[in-house]
């Protein structure tokens, strides 16, 4: 399973609210996951099944939809969350990653 | 829970990389998680490698199935990678990870969870 994420970059503003798309080539139900990763460092699980937050992540992180569409959405953009970000299928294998957005503060 | 890699930085093209994935703080022999390996590369991005249960259950990617082997030790509480006849396009971050989800044993709905620090392997004579 293809998944295609959506921009590969952006730059916004603190405050600002972001939003991440991830498209798989088919339907993986509600089996999507979103990481982020900073540079030297690995991937960091935030969000499982689609919408389900990790402990300790923070509220402003959230995740939507199912089937072939979903979202990555932070809230209110932080100066911490600079970062790339991955969606990950887990339906189905091999596991597979899109090509990450990564996100930059203006 | 920790995880450490370790093994050798440099490969040559043809030869086996064999990476350890040393486990702290929790065991592998937990029937909640599988233990899987990760690599990263800049031409490919993050690429799933495979997974191990502590049955010795696993699951390959097909791209790589051939030439991989993933084996638990639980005596030493570790898990291993050899990847045989190597080439420049395994030179990669290789990062070991626990794996969760709520359908486990059933290899559905798997996050990686808990990550390794990841180590640079290179593939060159």
């Amino acid at each position: 399973i293809q998944m295609t994420q959506s921009p590969s970059s952006l730059s916004a503003s603190v405050g600002d609210r972001v939003t991440i798309t991830c498209w798989p080539s088919q339907s993986i139900r509600n089996y999507l996951n979103w990481y982020q990763q900073k540079p030297g460092k690995a991937p960091n699980l935030l969000i499982y099944d689609t919408s389900t937050l990790r402990s300790g992540v923070p509220s402003r992180f959230s995740g939507s939809g199912s089937e072939t569409d979903f979202t990555l959405t932070i809230s209110s953009l932080q100066p911490e969350d600079a970062a790339t970000y991955y969606c990950q299928q887990s339906y189905s294998t091999p596991l597979t990653f899109g090509g990450g957005t990564k996100v930059e503060i203006k | 829970l920790q995880l450490q890699e370790s093994g050798p930085g440099l490969v040559k093209p043809s030869e086996t990389l064999s990476l350890t994935c040393t486990v702290s703080g929790g065991s592998i022999f937990s029937s909640s998680y599988y233990w899987g390996w990760i690599r990263q590369s800049p031409g490919k991005g993050l690429e799933w490698i495979g997974s191990i249960y502590y049955s010795g259950s696993t699951y390959y990617n097909p791209s790589l199935k051939s030439r991989i082997t993933i084996s638990a030790h639980t005596s030493k509480n570790q898990f291993s990678l050899k990847l045989t006849s190597v080439t420049a396009a395994d030179t990669a971050v290789y990062y070991c990870a626990r794996q969760s989800g709520t359908k486990i044993p059933v290899f559905l709905g798997i996050a990686s969870d808990i990550w390794g620090q990841g180590t640079v392997v290179a593939v060159s004579s």
